[in-house]
C-alpha cells in the first residue's frame, strides 16, 4: 500500500535551535517528494522538491535530504525563527499514475517558542 | 504573483442545505483539486479535474460533486450538507507535468450545524 508517514506528529523548540522533521515513504513507482509549509489558517506552500537522483537541496534555512535506499526524507531547519511555526507536509507523487496520485503525509506541527 | 482564490474563508450552513464552494485560479493550470483537511487525518482528496468538464473521484467523494465548466474555475458542491462535512476545504491547482507543484488557496472553513 502506498503511504507516507511523518514524524514526529508535533514538535516544540526554542527560537534559534535547529530541528529535523522526518518523512518515510512507501510508494511505487516513486517519482518525487515535495515538502510544503502550511501556516495556520492558510493553504500549504511548496518549500522544495526532491527527486530520485537528488540527495540534498537547500532553500535558505531549510535543507531537505532524500535517501532512496531507505526511502526516507528529512527537512532540517537551521536557526529556527518564530515564523517557522507551521505544519510541514510531505507529499509523494507516483509516476505513471493519474494526476491525482499524490500521497500526503499527515504533517508535523512545529511550534517555535521565544 | 500566482493566485488561487476561494469564494469564502468561513461558512456556516445548516444540515440539509446545498453548499457551493468555488475556486478560481489565474495560472492557466490544467489540474485542479479539492481536499478536505481534518486534525489528525491530514489532507484527503475529494475530487480532481485534469481538464475542462473532466473529473475524477479522489479518496472520499461520497456526499460531494464537482463542476468544471471553465478552465480557471472548479466548484465543489455538497448536495445535502451534514455535520460530518464540517471541515477545512482546500482547493489547489497545478500544471500537467510530472513534478506537479500544487498551488493552494487559503481554504474555506465550513461549519455545518
Amino acid at each position: 500500500k502506498n503511504q507516507v508517514e511523518q514524524s514526529p506528529q508535533s514538535l516544540i523548540i526554542l527560537e534559534g535551535k535547529n530541528c529535523t522533521l522526518q518523512c518515510n515513504y512507501t510508494v511505487s513507482p516513486f517519482s518525487n517528494l515535495r515538502w510544503y509549509k502550511q501556516d495556520t489558517g492558510r493553504g500549504p506552500v511548496s518549500l522544495t522538491i526532491m527527486t530520485f537522483s537528488e540527495n540534498t537541496k537547500s532553500n535558505g534555512r531549510y535543507t531537505a535530504t532524500l535517501d532512496a535506499d531507505t526511502k526516507q526524507s528529512s527537512l532540517h531547519i537551521t536557526a529556527s525563527q518564530l515564523s517557522d511555526s507551521a505544519s510541514y507536509i510531505c507529499v509523494s507523487f507516483i509516476y505513471g499514475g493519474s494526476q491525482g496520485n499524490l500521497i500526503f503525509g499527515k504533517g508535523t506541527k512545529l511550534s517555535v517558542k521565544p | 504573483d500566482v493566485k488561487v482564490t476561494q469564494s469564502s474563508r468561513y461558512l456556516v450552513k445548516r444540515t440539509g442545505e446545498k453548499v457551493f464552494l468555488e475556486c478560481v485560479q489565474d495560472m492557466d493550470h490544467e489540474n485542479m483539486f479539492w481536499y478536505r483537511q481534518d486534525p489528525g487525518l491530514g489532507l484527503r482528496l475529494i475530487y480532481f479535474s485534469y481538464d475542462v468538464k473532466m473529473k475524477e473521484k479522489g479518496d472520499i467523494p461520497e456526499g460531494y460533486s464537482v463542476s468544471r465548466e471553465k478552465k480557471e474555475r472548479f466548484s465543489l458542491i455538497l448536495e445535502s450538507a451534514s455535520t460530518n462535512q464540517t471541515s477545512m476545504y482546500l482547493c489547489a491547482s497545478g500544471r500537467l507535468a510530472g513534478r506537479l507543484k500544487q498551488f493552494f488557496g487559503p481554504g474555506t472553513r465550513l461549519t455545518v450545524l
